[in-house]
């Protein structure tokens, strides 16, 4: 069973940078058939997709958040991380991390196992 | 930045059939791109539900099912139970050159 457990601080101050880790477990983030994900959720708000990593460490982001985001992975720990620079209030979320489903082509990918998700709230 | 529109809530005594639509555009669902649907119980991370607009990952009930046409998708759950109170979101792909993985603006299930 793939397990996903997201790690890092939980209060970040503005204009600083959200740093999170997601650690891969009974999976790896090696395998050629996923993507990595990271995805967050606004306390009541609806869910927001960030961006993806692939093993090989192509990534693909969400414009909105393109200029502020870093997704990186380390294949030696089974882990891969989320950098988002510059925060303000507005990057208070849950953060989750997700693995994408992509069966056989991106466009039908889908997120079959998440991480229990981290609040990470900006204030200083 | 929701492009997939949902109803804000449903509800149904138990025992019940309700649906939930998910409607969207010529970018993303008319496009002909998959629909997948989650379930997020209070307090917890969402659970893929069905994906593939009609297919029930192992463990699913066959009391939910999703269907697809044109620009819009559908959740059934059919034979409401009490623990099916959550929040539910679609989810697509979207060729607009914006976002790539869109999701819907979710759906509160209430059981009367």
């Amino acid at each position: 069973q793939v397990q996903l457990q997201e790690s890092g601080p939980g209060l970040v101050k503005p204009s600083e940078t959200l740093s999170l880790t997601c650690t891969v477990s009974g999976g790896s983030v090696s395998s050629g058939s996923y993507y990595w994900s990271w995805i967050r959720q606004p306390p009541g708000k609806g869910l927001e997709w960030i961006g993806y990593i692939y093993y090989s460490g192509s990534t693909n982001y969400n414009p909105s958040l393109k200029s502020r985001v870093t997704i990186s992975v380390d294949t030696s720990k089974n882990q891969f991380s989320l950098k988002l620079s510059s925060v303000t209030a507005a990057d208070t979320a849950v953060y989750y991390c997700a693995r994408e489903n992509f069966p056989g082509i991106a466009v039908a990918a889908y997120f079959d196992y998440w991480g229990q998700g981290t609040l990470v709230t900006v204030s200083s | 930045q929701s492009v997939l529109t949902q109803p804000p809530s449903v509800s149904g005594a138990p025992g019940q059939r309700v649906t939930i639509s998910c409607t969207g555009s010529s970018s993303n669902i008319g496009a002909g791109y998959d629909v997948h649907w989650y379930q997020q119980l209070p307090g917890t991370a969402p659970k893929l539900l069905i994906y593939g607009n009609s297919n029930r990952p192992s463990g699913v009930p066959d009391r939910f099912s999703g269907s697809k046409s044109g620009t819009s998708a559908s959740l059934a759950i059919t034979g409401l139970q009490a623990e099916d109170e959550a929040d539910y979101y679609c989810q697509s792909y979207d060729s607009s050159l914006s976002v790539l993985y869109v999701f819907g603006t979710g759906t509160k299930v209430t059981v009367l």
